[in-house]
C-alpha cells in the first residue's frame, strides 16, 4: 500500500460545529504531516509528527488540535474555526531520518469550507 | 529561515515546446525535491536531488542540481497537454529539515 487516505474529501461547518478530518497510511512512515494549502499558493505546514510524538506545531491557533493515535492514523480536530480556515487540508507521510532525505506521500486532501 | 525562491509564477506554453521551471535558496541545501500538483488534485512527489550537479531524467523531465547545491532547474520538452498543472520544487528547513515549498509554477499549454 503506498497510499495516504485521507476522509472526509469535503467538508462544510458551521463556525460553532466540532469536527475531525482523518488519516491514515500503512507504509511504515513515522514522520506525519499536516499542510494547509490556499488557492494558488504552496502548501504551509502546520504540525509535524515524529514516532507518534508533536515534534512541530507552527504557531497554529488552538482551534486547530492535531492527534496521533498509532503509527498508521492522524486526526485533526477543528472547533470554532473562522471562515479564513476554509483551505485544502492535506496529510502527508515520510520516512524519518536526518536531513530530510525522503519524498512525501501526500493524501488526496479535505477541501473544507467553514460558513 | 531558509526558503526557497521559484520562478516563473506561471508558464503558458504552445503544445510541443520547451519549458524550464527555476528554483533557488539562498542557503545550501541537503537536496531538492520537486512535486507535481495537478488542477484540484494534490502534490505528487517527482524525484529528489541530493548531488551537487545531479541532472535525472524521467521520459520528457529534465531535472538538474546545482554545483553549489543552491539551485535546481526543471526542464520539460516537447509540452503536452497531460503536463497542466503546479510544479513545486522544496528544500529542507536549515533548523529542523522539514521541507519548505517554493511558491510553484502554474503551467498552462495551448492546444
Amino acid at each position: 500500500d503506498t497510499e495516504v487516505t485521507q476522509t472526509p474529501k469535503h467538508l462544510v461547518m458551521g463556525m460553532t460545529n466540532k469536527k475531525s478530518l482523518k488519516c491514515e497510511q500503512h507504509m511504515g512512515h513515522r514522520a506525519m504531516y499536516w499542510y494547509k494549502q490556499k488557492a494558488k499558493k504552496p502548501p504551509e505546514l502546520m504540525f509535524v509528527y515524529s514516532y507518534e510524538k508533536l515534534s512541530i506545531n507552527e504557531s497554529v491557533p488552538s482551534r486547530f488540535s492535531p492527534e496521533c493515535p498509532n503509527s498508521s492514523l492522524l486526526n485533526l480536530h477543528l472547533h470554532a474555526l473562522q471562515p479564513e480556515d476554509s483551505a485544502l487540508y492535506l496529510c502527508a507521510s515520510s520516512q524519518e531520518g536526518q536531513g530530510g532525505n525522503y519524498g512525501y506521500t501526500f493524501g488526496s486532501g479535505t477541501r473544507l469550507t467553514v460558513v | 529561515g531558509q526558503q526557497v525562491m521559484q520562478i516563473p509564477q506561471y508558464q503558458h506554453v504552445q503544445e510541443g515546446e520547451d519549458f524550464t521551471t527555476y528554483c533557488n535558496s539562498s542557503t545550501t541545501l541537503s537536496n531538492i525535491q520537486w512535486y507535481k500538483q495537478r488542477p484540484g488534485g494534490h502534490p505528487v512527489f517527482l524525484i529528489q536531488l541530493v548531488k551537487s550537479g545531479e541532472v535525472k531524467k524521467q521520459k520528457r523531465l529534465t531535472f538538474q542540481f546545482g554545483e553549489a547545491k543552491k539551485n535546481s532547474s526543471l526542464h520539460i520538452t516537447a509540452t503536452q497537454t497531460t503536463d497542466v498543472g503546479t510544479y513545486f520544487c522544496a528544500g529542507p528547513r536549515s533548523n529542523d529539515y522539514k521541507l519548505s515549498f517554493g511558491a510553484g509554477t502554474t503551467v498552462t499549454v495551448r492546444a
